[in-house]
């Protein structure tokens, strides 16, 4: 059974400081990974994803996420961050023989503060 | 990316009322899916399908139903809602790549 946690529930930084989210998955094949972001009060936006190839990838927004299979990670980066960056932040895995579905991890809360 | 639309975005109304919450994508998208998300909360997948007549539940049991009649919509319907059913309700479609792509989502208070 696959599964997703992302250790980090609530994390604060600071404007123009680094970030970097954590996600470890388990999934017995190989996974297809994501990060979506989610405002107040509306839907998940797809930040990046990650099928195979080129184990960094990079997103909208300035974000980049780098795959370690062999630390079943997928964390999430962004060099700088701005107040706009504030949000919930859910890495989600799936894969060939999910037939769509997706595992979401439960979340992390990102504050910024000027 | 996908346009997916989701109506009433809030709706209040009070226990024992029939509800239908709608979803459309126009991106031919087969699979379709609903979350229920309570707020700060992670999403729990509650109903999904591979294309029309194609309906399954998700890993949270749930007391609503749904269905698929055409390709570019996927209603969600509570026959007697109760407080218990308060909740975010988001919908979302996926192309061949799994890649799910979400609509802005319901937020349903019951009284």
């Amino acid at each position: 059974a696959q599964s997703v946690t992302q250790p980090d529930i609530h994390i604060t930084v600071s404007e123009g400081a680094s970030l970097e989210l954590r996600c470890n998955y388990s999934y017995g094949a190989t996974p297809y990974l994501f990060w979506y972001v989610q405002s107040p009060g509306q839907g998940l936006q797809l930040l990046l994803k990650y099928f195979s190839g080129d184990t960094l990838v990079q997103g909208i927004k300035g974000f980049e996420a780098e795959f370690k299979r062999s630390q079943s990670s997928f964390n999430l980066r962004k060099p700088s961050v701005h107040w706009s960056d504030a949000a919930e932040y859910f890495c989600a895995v799936g894969g060939a023989d999910s037939w769509g579905k997706l595992q979401f991890g439960a979340g992390t809360q990102v504050v910024v503060t000027p | 990316e996908a346009d997916i639309y989701q109506t009433p975005r809030y709706l209040v109304i009070g226990t024992g009322k029939k509800i239908t919450l709608e979803c459309s994508q126009t991106m031919g998208h087969d699979k379709m899916y609903w979350y229920q998300q309570d707020p700060g909360m992670e999403l729990h997948l509650i109903h999904y399908s591979y294309g029309v007549n194609s309906t399954e539940k998700g890993d949270l049991s749930s007391e609503s139903t749904v269905s698929r009649i055409r390709t570019e919509h996927f209603p969600l319907t509570l026959e007697s809602a109760r407080p218990s059913h308060t909740s975010q309700y988001l919908c979302a479609s996926s192309e061949y790549t799994d890649t799910q792509y979400f609509g802005p989502g319901t937020r349903l208070t019951v009284l």
